[in-house]
């Protein structure tokens, strides 16, 4: 079945653009999303991008696909405190069914 | 105002005393699906509903039931709740199965 890498943790100053990158195994994934988890709260969709997409811009969010190496990311400009919270990617294919990733912690520091 | 409800948000209680954690949407979703989130392991899904009486386990089904008796709920049991099964667990729902889910704001339930 569908694997969902991503690395836990990824600290930024405030300011900075933070990039949070993703990788899918299953290559016939049609749906790509990021999904944010703000402390105490449940996941909350963020962005999501088709499969027949490179790139998808939303303000300061601009979602990367690479398909070729089933790779994704997200990048938020001008990160800010209230950007902190987990961000979890995830997938889904024929059935819709998303698998998620294990998440990245987003720690943004003055 | 659309959302999932979930009941209780806290619950502490010990081991082999059954209880039942209920999950409500309100948006018409023929999607529902439980998941339970621990520390370094991410979201792991429990059992999932593609509509009323349909119901199919996830990943990690073991010492978990539910049922799907209305669109609108999802409940969530624990027949008898060992300490392993202390967690953050999340209801999810959606249209027509896609991945935009929409969540509940989590149960967390410890189990001495």
């Amino acid at each position: 079945g569908e694997d969902v890498e991503q690395s836990l943790f990824l600290s930024v100053r405030e300011g900075d653009s933070s990039v949070i990158n993703c990788t899918y195994t299953d290559s016939s994934s049609t749906y790509l999303y990021w999904y944010k988890q703000e402390p105490g709260a449940g996941l909350q969709l963020l962005t999501y991008i088709f499969s027949n997409m490179d790139m998808k811009q939303d303000q300061r969010l601009t979602v990367l696909l690479n398909k070729k190496d089933k790779h994704l990311s997200l990048r938020i400009a001008d990160t800010q405190t209230g950007d902190s919270a987990i961000y979890f990617c995830a997938a889904s294919g024929g059935s819709y069914i998303p698998t998620f990733g294990r998440g990245t912690s987003l720690i943004v520091h003055p | 105002e659309a959302q999932v409800t979930q009941n209780p948000r806290y619950l502490i209680t010990v081991t082999g005393k059954k209880l039942t954690v209920t999950c409500s949407q309100n948006m018409n979703h023929e999607y529902m699906s439980w998941y339970r989130q621990d520390p370094g392991l991410g979201l792991r899904q429990i059992y999932y509903s593609m509509n009323v009486e349909v119901t199919d386990k996830g990943d990690v089904p073991e010492g978990y039931k539910v049922s799907r008796k209305e669109k609108r709920n999802f409940p969530l049991i624990l027949e008898s709740p060992s300490p392993n099964q202390t967690s953050l667990y999340f209801c999810a729902s959606s249209l027509y199965n896609t991945g935009e889910l929409f969540f509940g704001e989590g149960s967390r339930l410890t189990v001495l």
